[in-house]
């Protein structure tokens, strides 16, 4: 158990909708990171907050969006979403260098997200 | 060409064998991680380097940044090795770029 939670688990919905996906770090960690995964594309960094604020951004499209709350959880928002929109996604929690090079991360469960 | 280039893509190895797994890289970087995904989908960091080697039980990374290489080692497989083992840089950008990975299959 890596400490990282992420709820829902499973997500099944329809093209055009929005979801919501949560994470909560682990004790202690300031900085959350987002994933997707799917088939074709393998592992891709979407966004990364630190202690509430963005820190990095990497291919999340426009239709998503994220946010990191006073108490450190975080949301991804995905909205107007696609067939090719499901996947898997991870977050990860790390410490308090801020970078996602310096910190090891620990990653959450994922959330698999079925678009219909 | 991408970015991060893993190899194999794919090995199967014998119980006991020693196996190196390849990540190279064409973009320069602060630190690469090695990261492993069980069969049922979970995500374990196993390394995080950004020069030299590190040990943890079985398995031994290396990384050299003047040829932009880095390797993971398992001495002794284990069917229990078996997994997705994938490699990512952390770039100048402030992002993660994974490798395609490498899907380990170890025999008994």
């Amino acid at each position: 158990d890596s400490g990282v939670t992420q709820t829902p688990k499973h997500l099944i919905t329809a093209t055009g909708q929005r979801v919501t996906l949560r994470c909560s770090p682990r004790s202690g960690d300031l900085s959350v990171y987002w994933y997707q995964q799917s088939l074709d594309q393998g592992l891709q960094f979407l966004i990364q907050y630190y202690n509430g604020e963005e820190r990095a951004k990497g291919n999340i499209l426009e239709r998503f969006s994220a946010q990191q709350f006073p108490d450190l959880h975080s949301e991804l928002n995905l909205s107007s979403l696609e067939l090719g929109d499901s996947a898997l996604y991870f977050c990860a929690s790390g410490g308090t260098s801020g970078g996602a090079g310096a910190d090891t991360q620990y990653f959450g469960p994922g959330t698999r997200l079925t678009v219909l | 060409k991408n970015e991060v280039e893993q190899s194999p893509q794919n090995l199967t190895a014998q119980e006991g064998e020693f196996i190196t797994i390849n990540c190279s890289y064409s973009v320069g970087i602060s630190a690469l991680h090695w990261l492993q995904q069980h069969p049922g989908g979970g995500i374990v960091s196993l390394f995080m380097l950004s020069s030299g080697k590190k040990k943890h039980g079985r398995l031994i990374a290396t990384i050299n940044i003047q040829e932009k290489h880095s390797s993971l080692h398992i001495t002794a497989s284990h069917p229990r090795d078996s997994a997705v083992y994938i490699c990512a840089v952390f770039g100048s950008q402030g992002n993660l770029i994974f490798g395609k990975g490498t899907k380990l299959s170890v025999k008994p």
